[in-house]
């Protein structure tokens, strides 16, 4: 059972380039998003979507871009790197409603030199 | 502000006893309350899930109340072990899908 996959499981980037995080999940799941963690802060939701076509904003969208073509894959794009980006990036899956347990990939280490 | 808040960010407890983490959260009550065990390196994963209308919520050693009146939900671990040490998270789940978690108590069950 895959689950929620992410990959890469760690990168390193210079400010200013720019890298796609990628995020599949093979569980029919309608909803997807994704966090950052950062120490301290906990886990703040970036974008999020209810379907293919549909997405959203979360909580600190500043600096990334996501779409949703299809129902597995959910891309978070960072345009142009900052040193503020680093962080865990994690994406998570789950059905439409509130009340459904959310399923977490382990995670993007991101470093931004 | 939809904030939530653990109280303790590290909590030690003797193998055996029964662990208590708190969250708080502000402004009107969410529909529910989700915990979340994060493990070093690895995505959460999902435990327990109560609504606003329960008072408590069990799952083997696992119980989670909570109070509508406090804004607070307890989660407790009965007859801790070692390997129930990780990091404990809670989210409230609102309306549109958005999920706000907490920032986690890290426990530490020593043996």
């Amino acid at each position: 059972n895959a689950g929620v996959t992410q990959t890469p499981k760690f990168q390193v980037l210079k400010t200013g380039q720019s890298m796609t995080l990628q995020c599949a999940q093979d569980m029919n799941h309608e909803y997807m998003s994704w966090y950052r963690q950062d120490p301290g802060m906990g886990l703040r939701l970036i974008h999020y979507s209810v379907g293919a076509g549909i997405t959203d904003q979360g909580e600190v969208p500043n600096g990334y871009n996501v779409s949703r073509s299809t129902t597995e894959d959910f891309p978070l794009r960072l345009l142009s790197a900052a040193p503020s980006q680093t962080s865990v990036y994690f994406c998570a899956s789950s059905y439409r409603q509130t009340n459904q347990p959310q399923h977490f990939g382990d995670g993007t280490r991101l470093s931004i030199l | 502000s939809q904030k939530i808040e653990q109280n303790s960010e590290a909590l030690n407890i003797q193998e055996g006893k029964t662990a208590t983490l708190t969250c708080n959260y502000t402004n009107y009550s969410p529909a529910y309350l989700q915990w979340y065990r994060q493990d070093p390196g690895r995505g959460p994963v999902f435990l327990l899930l109560i609504r606003e209308n329960e008072k408590e919520k069990r799952k083997e050693r696992l119980k989670v109340t909570f109070d509508t009146t406090l804004k607070q939900s307890l989660f407790h671990i009965t007859a801790s072990q070692p390997a129930d040490s990780a990091t404990y998270l809670c989210a409230r789940a609102l309306s549109g899908n958005q999920f706000y978690f907490g920032t986690g108590t890290s426990l530490t069950v020593i043996p």
